[in-house]
């Protein structure tokens, strides 16, 4: 079963805007973790932010973390046409079980 | 290898047939994952290993499915007597022994049982 649900599961904008995704999960965690999926095939790892951290900045990437709420956000600032892809938030659930859980993803296109 | 690598990156087979999938991972990773993907979901976790034994199989759906990884690099995912509700990107990934590390993925296999 999934651990959390993005949001909006499709989002279209013009290059050079920002795009920001939206992420709720369900249990306690360690981290969690933003991956990009090109063409349904394999996940790029983006970002990964600590349960006791509140914001992480990498490149364009802004990722914020509110733990009361259970929840996350990605933001792509200055969006580009090669941006376009599938983005899931992952989170590491149950104490030391190791495997990750996806959430069903945010499609993305960024029109030129 | 550079990252982590799938064959066949396509297998087309028929319903009832057995196929295996074959995961090479990161040189130096002991950990391996198995995740299964359906069209328009997030991946879904099948099983973990830690060197050669599987340390969680929870995510298999049933005993038709099974996975090993007998010298604890390559790792053969096996689907015995297939389904149509089978067909789905196999992905396999690979990390650094620990909690919470990055797992890196592989391209995937795109399973289509006809």
């Amino acid at each position: 079963s999934q651990q959390g649900e993005e949001d909006p599961q499709a989002l279209s904008i013009q290059e050079g805007e920002n795009a920001t995704m939206n992420c709720s999960y369900k249990t306690s965690i360690n981290n969690l973790q933003w991956y990009r999926q090109n063409s349904g095939r394999g996940l790029v790892h983006l970002i990964l932010i600590r349960s006791n951290e509140r914001e992480k900045h990498s490149g364009r990437l802004r990722v914020t973390l509110d733990t009361s709420k259970k929840s996350s956000s990605l933001l792509i600032t200055a969006s580009r046409a090669a941006d376009t892809a599938s983005y899931f938030c992952a989170t590491y659930g149950p104490t030391g079980r190791r495997a990750l859980t996806f959430g069903s993803g945010t499609r993305l296109q960024v029109q030129p | 290898g550079a990252g982590v690598s799938q064959t066949p990156s396509n297998k087309v087979t028929e319903k009832g047939k057995y196929v295996e999938l074959r995961c090479d991972p990161i040189s130096g990773h002991t950990a391996l994952y198995w995740y299964r993907q359906s069209l328009g979901q997030g991946p879904e976790f099948l099983i973990y290993f830690q060197g050669t034994g599987a340390a969680d199989d929870s995510g298999l759906p049933n005993d038709r499915f099974f996975a090993v990884r007998p010298e604890g690099s390559v790792s053969t995912l096996k689907i015995q007597r297939t389904e149509r509700g089978d067909s789905a990107v196999y992905l396999c990934a690979s990390s650094l022994a620990g909690v919470g590390n990055e797992q890196f993925f592989g391209p995937g296999t795109r399973l289509t049982v006809l």
